[in-house]
């Protein structure tokens, strides 16, 4: 089944200690993406990858670090964690950047 | 950074009435504009996607038109049936820029 992937689902933690939300998809995309959702902001860009090795700067990076040194998995790391990063995380992945985007199920993040 | 704006925010439909709503983005250097549907707890699931002046989509009850010298976009939903309750959102991608920004879209609540 095609499928984007991410892990945890769910995760409670607290100010400073890092954490890495992982990301995979097994439909051989080339451009993949994270995103935050917060109330009444809509859909952020975090970054995306157009291929591997190759990322760059969404709308809101300050914060995060991505990898992308399989064309499989785009991991979200977080190295020290605040609060104003509590969100619902969506990684997403399509063969384009403007071709359809398939969703990951999101991670709801709390950071105490 | 695009501004890509929805409106209205949120409507309420009576079972079997239509429905419209709009989407606004920069018409300079336009590239794709996509549409999503996102139902409460669960993934955004792509609808259209859209690159042609004048491009008409339909799916189902559901269809969308494309203006891209004027920078816009409107979705229809005909007949709305409460399993049609969603937020709907819009993207938009300009050439030369593979960041893909969000409206914050258009909630949609179908009343029985």
């Amino acid at each position: 089944e095609a499928q984007v992937t991410q892990n945890p689902r769910y995760l409670i933690t607290v100010t400073g200690k890092k954490l890495t939300v992982t990301c995979s998809q097994n439909m051989n995309h080339e451009y993949m993406s994270w995103y935050r959702q917060d109330p009444g902001l809509g859909l952020r860009q975090i970054y995306y990858s157009m291929n591997v090795e190759v990322t760059d700067k969404g709308d809101v990076p300050e914060g995060y670090k991505v990898s992308r040194k399989e064309k499989r998995n785009f991991p979200l790391i977080l190295e020290s964690p605040s609060p104003n990063q509590t969100s619902l995380y969506f990684c997403a992945s399509s063969f384009t950047a403007g071709n359809e985007q398939f969703f990951g199920p999101g991670t709801r993040l709390t950071v105490l | 950074i695009l501004n890509v704006e929805q409106s209205p925010q949120s409507l309420h439909v009576q079972e079997g009435d239509s429905t419209n709503f709009t989407c606004s983005f920069p018409s300079s250097n336009f590239y794709a504009l996509h549409w999503y549907r996102w139902e409460t707890a669960k993934s955004p699931e792509a609808l259209f996607v859209m690159t042609l002046n004048g491009d008409e989509k339909k799916k189902g009850r559901i269809s969308a038109t494309l203006n891209t010298k004027e920078g816009y976009s409107y979705l229809y939903i005909k007949g709305s049936q409460p399993e049609d309750s969603a937020t709907y959102l819009c993207a938009s991608l300009s050439m030369g820029n593979n960041r893909l920004a969000f409206g914050k879209g258009n909630q949609v609540v179908v009343i029985p």
